[in-house]
């Protein structure tokens, strides 16, 4: 049964600090998706990750992906309140032509003034 | 109407009512599925059809009855659902058989259900 785990649960960050977001799953995989939800509302997709050492970076927001170490991190560079979100990693597995995802447990940032 | 559309947004219902929860996706894609997200626990996928056909149901109660008539369309009806069953039900389409990125899923807002 693959296992999708994330850490911090929890992250509280001042404005203007960096942080990251780790994301580790069990089984081999090699597409990893990350998904933002606001409170109250649906998930919007940020990265798609598809290979061995792919690093995507959208405004602060940057995201790379591990296949050997089934790792991959969301970081966080100069932090601004907008980006106050639940942050959830995906992970594909069952070699299905369709997704079958397991998501971590989403990583809940707070970022103050 | 855009991305994948969810009616009703918010569903307080009875545990001997029935009731059901559509989902629209106007993406033109091949892939529908339904979530479950509770308070403290990782999205759950239910059930997963492609091209139609129902090809996940992730041990999910009989009390919950996906149908999808099309592939722009699909259902979850439910009757008799117990308290713990009170949730958000996310549904999501993506494009799978060659697309690319392969298997990015569109959520759409959820329906919250609360079940007294």
């Amino acid at each position: 049964e693959l296992k999708v785990e994330q850490n911090p649960l929890f992250l509280s960050m001042q404005e203007g600090k960096n942080y990251t977001i780790y994301c580790n799953y069990s089984t081999t995989s090699d597409r990893l998706y990350w998904y933002r939800q606001d409170p109250g509302k649906s998930l919007e997709s940020l990265f798609v990750l598809l290979s061995n050492g792919a690093v995507k970076q959208e405004g602060r927001l940057m995201a790379s992906l591990d296949t050997k170490a089934r790792l991959s991190t969301l970081h966080i560079t100069a932090a601004v309140h907008d980006l106050s979100a639940t942050y959830f990693c995906a992970v594909v597995y069952g070699g299905t032509s369709y997704g079958k995802l397991t998501f971590g447990q989403g990583t809940i940032l707070t970022v103050h003034p | 109407e855009t991305g994948v559309t969810q009616t009703p947004r918010h569903l307080v219902m009875g545990m001997t009512n029935k009731k059901s929860l559509k989902c629209e996706q106007h993406l033109g894609h091949n892939a529908m599925y339904w979530y479950k997200q509770s308070a403290k626990k990782p999205l759950e996928l239910m059930f997963v059809y492609s091209l139609e056909e129902r090809v996940e149901n992730n041990s999910v109660p009989s009390r919950f009855s996906p149908e999808c008539p099309n592939s722009s369309h699909l259902f979850l009806h439910l009757h008799t659902l117990q308290p713990e069953d009170s949730a958000l039900y996310l549904c999501a389409s993506s494009q799978d058989l060659g697309a690319e990125p392969l298997n990015e899923q569109f959520f759409g807002p959820g329906t919250r259900l609360t079940v007294l």
